[in-house]
């Protein structure tokens, strides 16, 4: 079936770094989406992208559509502690069947 | 409003008992979703609605039942629980397919 593969699995940062997460597949998807599950609670949408090649923003998050439908990417500036958490990628596919990414855990060094 | 709320947060389980996991959504959402969380493995769909009365399988439905009497409530029932489903559990709602998806906190569930 369809699959989604995100990475890195969990990355180490310090504090003012700038994060870059993707996920790819080998399949086509009509939209994708960014969530952030911080511990204990439900992922929250951060950003959704629609359209091919679209790259959008929400403060210091900013993520992008691949041109070939098939790719996304997050990337966060200047992190900050409240960064930490797990961000999921989800693609919906022509069926609107959402396909999950295994999260990319983000941790920053003290 | 409150969304998404799931209870219990927490439940242990002895191997064969049954339970029933509650979700009620607030956002007058046509669609829900129960979701499984298991480290390193993402999310995988179990059951989903699109309306009161209909439900279909998701990916993961084995051992489960869901049922939706009305457009807030999407309980999930485990008959005969088993070890393998222990996990953290989500529910979702959706304005429509293709919209993005509210969750609420989740339930931790071990079955022992």
């Amino acid at each position: 079936g369809q699959q989604l593969n995100q990475s890195p699995q969990s990355m180490f940062i310090q504090e003012g770094e700038d994060v870059s997460m993707n996920c790819t597949s080998s399949s086509i998807f009509n939209t994708w989406l960014w969530y952030k599950q911080d511990p204990g609670e439900g992922p929250v949408l951060l950003i959704a992208l629609y359209k091919a090649g679209e790259l959008t923003s929400n403060g210091r998050l900013t993520a992008q559509f691949g041109i070939t439908r098939k790719d996304s990417f997050l990337n966060i500036s200047a992190s900050i502690p409240s960064d930490v958490g797990i961000y999921f990628c989800a693609a919906l596919d022509s069926n609107y069947q959402l396909i999950w990414g295994a999260g990319t855990k983000l941790i920053i060094k003290p | 409003n409150a969304g998404v709320t799931q209870t219990p947060k927490f439940h242990i389980l002895k191997i064969g008992q049954s339970m029933t996991l509650q979700c009620t959504q607030d956002m007058n959402h046509n669609y829900m979703y129960w979701y499984r969380q298991d480290p390193g493995m993402g999310l995988k769909l179990i059951y989903y609605s699109v309306g009161a009365g209909i439900t279909d399988k998701g990916e993961v439905p084995n051992g489960y039942n869901v049922s939706r009497s009305t457009t807030e409530d999407f309980p999930l029932r485990l008959e005969l629980a088993a070890p393998s489903q222990t996990s953290v559990y989500f529910c979702a709602s959706s304005y429509s397919e293709g919209s993005p998806l509210h969750f609420g906190n989740g339930t931790r569930l071990t079955v022992t």
